[in-house]
This record gives structure tokens, sequence and C-alpha cells, in this order.
């Protein structure tokens, strides 16, 4: 089954305890993202990555990293987590080019920081 | 930067009524998406538009391109109580940066 898939799904953590939630997508594709969700703001872009090795910034990018060693994983490390990166997380990925806008999105990681 | 307006942000309604949403831009896009999230699930895409005037249907939705590329509606006709969840618009940046940009959401809540 075509999927992506983050853990954990749940996650309560302190502030400054260094934290990783993972991302793995069977699809072959190139193109992965991270969103946060929160109420009235929808969905933003944190970091995106076009193939392997290649990352780059979204739109909130702060307090975040991502890195690209694979194909299939995208992994979005918090180093020193705030109270104020509480969120709702989400992985997609899709392939590139003409006609591939078909986004494929994971299930969500909800994420408390105290 | 792109900004996408969504509207209504909730929309409470009895089964069987049609509903309408919308999003309007300043900028222009390539391409227009509709995502349906599904509570406590990631969104899942419902309809893709890739031409300017485009209308397309997927079974009880149907979604518009607008022609200055700008805006996209979405309507869903007869609706019943598993339409309920947050829909999202979503537009894809052009020039090569592959960023989709999407709305804040239209909330639908139907009574049976």
């Amino acid at each position: 089954e075509a999927q992506v898939t983050q853990n954990p799904r749940y996650l309560i953590t302190v502030t400054g305890k260094k934290l990783t939630v993972t991302c793995s997508q069977n699809m072959n594709h190139e193109y992965m993202s991270w969103y946060r969700q929160d109420p009235g703001l929808g969905l933003r872009q944190i970091y995106y990555s076009m193939n392997v090795e290649v990352t780059d910034k979204g739109d909130v990018p702060e307090g975040y990293k991502v890195s690209r060693k694979e194909k299939r994983n995208f992994p979005l490390i918090l180093e020193s987590p705030s109270p104020n990166q509480t969120s709702l997380y989400f992985c997609a990925s899709r392939r590139l080019g003409t006609g591939a806008y078909e986004q494929y999105f994971g299930p969500g990681t909800r994420l408390t920081v105290t | 930067g792109q900004q996408l307006n969504q509207s209504p942000q909730s929309m409470f309604i009895q089964e069987g009524e049609d509903v309408s949403m919308n999003c309007t831009s300043s900028s222009i896009f390539n391409t227009w998406l509709w995502y349906k999230q599904d509570p406590g699930e990631g969104p899942v895409l419902l309809i893709a538009l890739y031409k300017a005037g485009e209308l397309t249907s997927n079974g009880r939705l149907t979604a518009q391109f607008g022609i200055t590329r700008k805006d996209s509606f979405l309507n869903i006709s007869a609706s019943i109580p598993s339409d309920v969840g947050i829909y999202f618009c979503a537009g894809l940046v052009g020039g090569g940066s592959e960023k989709l940009v999407f709305g804040k959401g239209t909330k639908l809540t139907v009574n049976p």
C-alpha cells in the first residue's frame, strides 16, 4: 500500500529535550515536505526537499532541522524544543514533474512541549 | 509571499444541502488542488485542476479553476454526514519552486 508513515503519532516532551520525528514514504517520491498545522493558521511549510541531500527552508523553519540522506526518509529534528512548537505536524511526499501534484500526507504527529 | 484567502471559514448545513466554498488570491497559480481532512487524519486530495477555466467533477464534488488563475471554487452537492471535515484549497506556485500554498480551510458540519 502506497503510504507516508510518521512516528511517533503522539509525543509529549519538555523544553530543551532534543527530539526527532521520523517520516518515510514507499512511493519513490522525489519531493518531501514538513508542515505544521495550528488552529486558525492552516498548514504552514517548515522545510522541503526535492531530492536526496537537497533541502530548503519553507515559511516557518526557525527551530527545526531536516535531513535527506535517503530518498524514502525525511526526519524532522527539534534540537531544543520550545512550547511554541506545540503543534500538529504532517509529513508529505509527491513526485515532481508535470501533472504530478497528488501530494500524499502522513497521519500526523501531535507534539506537546511543556 | 503568496497567500490564499479561503471562505467561508466554517459552514453548518443540513444533510442534502449543496455546499460552495472558494479560494482567492492576488497571485497567479498554475495548479489548484482541493483537499479534505478528516478529524485526526492527514489531508487527502479530492480534485486537481491544471488549466484556467477547467471544470472537474469527482462524484458529488465539482471544482473550477478560475479564468484569471487567481481563484478556484469547490461545490459539494447533496451533502451527507461523512462530508464533515476541513476542506483546504492549495495553489502551486509556478517558476519551478514546486511550492504548494494552502488556504486556512473551511470547516464543514453536516447535520443529519
